[in-house]
């Protein structure tokens, strides 16, 4: 099973409210990402745990914080958020199979914010 | 350092044409290559990979050869078809980490009946 899930798969805030994307991978995999996707444009890291520790930052806002609860949980806490911000967040983990480090996205999470 | 450069999209073709798409890396060591398609309102799907000089991946139909003397990496497909229609990133990872992943901008594909 290659499934990386993502909830919730639409959601719409203010500028003021807080909210959560959650993703889950049963892979194994000791590394998980948070990417951010504009229309047409490749994926823009955000974050990347490994091992539940932050290894990667992207020089992202703090507007967003991110959270690894286990090794099969990532979380995107989201606060304050610009219209800007507006995108699809995709979550992605990666893992060694036959020797090849190879990396499996989860659905995405299309956020609005108004 | 380590990079991707694809084409420049869009691309539209006609059901059953042929299909190729540009990709070539710079990267230091033997890399490992993919592609991957991304259909409207989805995530990235893993299509298809390859990890050393003279390897061919293939997938659904999509064939790709690791070049490494000329850092290419280019996708075909010998009859496409109008459930091929979707985005497609090339990306590698490099040899000596296993937490970063390089993708280039992505190819729109757009296959006509």
């Amino acid at each position: 099973d290659t499934e990386v899930t993502q909830t919730p798969k639409h959601l719409v805030m203010g500028m003021t409210n807080k909210k959560s994307l959650k993703c889950e991978q049963h892979m194994g995999h000791r590394a998980m990402y948070w990417y951010k996707q504009k229309a047409k444009k490749p994926p823009e890291l955000m974050f990347v745990y490994s091992y539940e520790k932050l290894s990667i930052n992207e020089s992202v806002p703090s507007r967003f914080s991110p959270e690894c609860p286990n090794s099969s949980l990532l979380n995107l806490h989201l606060h304050a958020l610009q219209p800007e911000d507006s995108a699809l967040y995709l979550c992605a983990s990666s893992g060694r199979s036959w020797g090849v480090y190879e990396q499996y996205f989860g659905p995405g999470t299309r956020l609005t914010v108004t | 350092g380590n990079s991707v450069t694809q084409m420049e999209g869009p691309v539209t073709l006609s059901e059953e044409a042929f299909l190729t798409i540009n990709c070539t890396y710079t990267a230091t060591g033997y890399p490992s290559l993919f592609w991957y398609v991304q259909y409207p309102g989805e995530g990235l799907q893993l299509l298809l990979k390859a990890t050393k000089a003279d390897d061919k991946g293939s997938n659904k139909g999509f064939e790709a050869t690791y070049r490494k003397e000329t850092t290419s990496f280019h996708l075909e497909k010998g009859s496409v078809q109008v459930s091929d229609s979707a985005v497609y990133f090339c990306a590698l990872t490099p040899s000596n980490t296993g937490n970063q992943f390089y993708f280039g901008t992505g190819t729109s594909l757009t296959v006509i009946p």
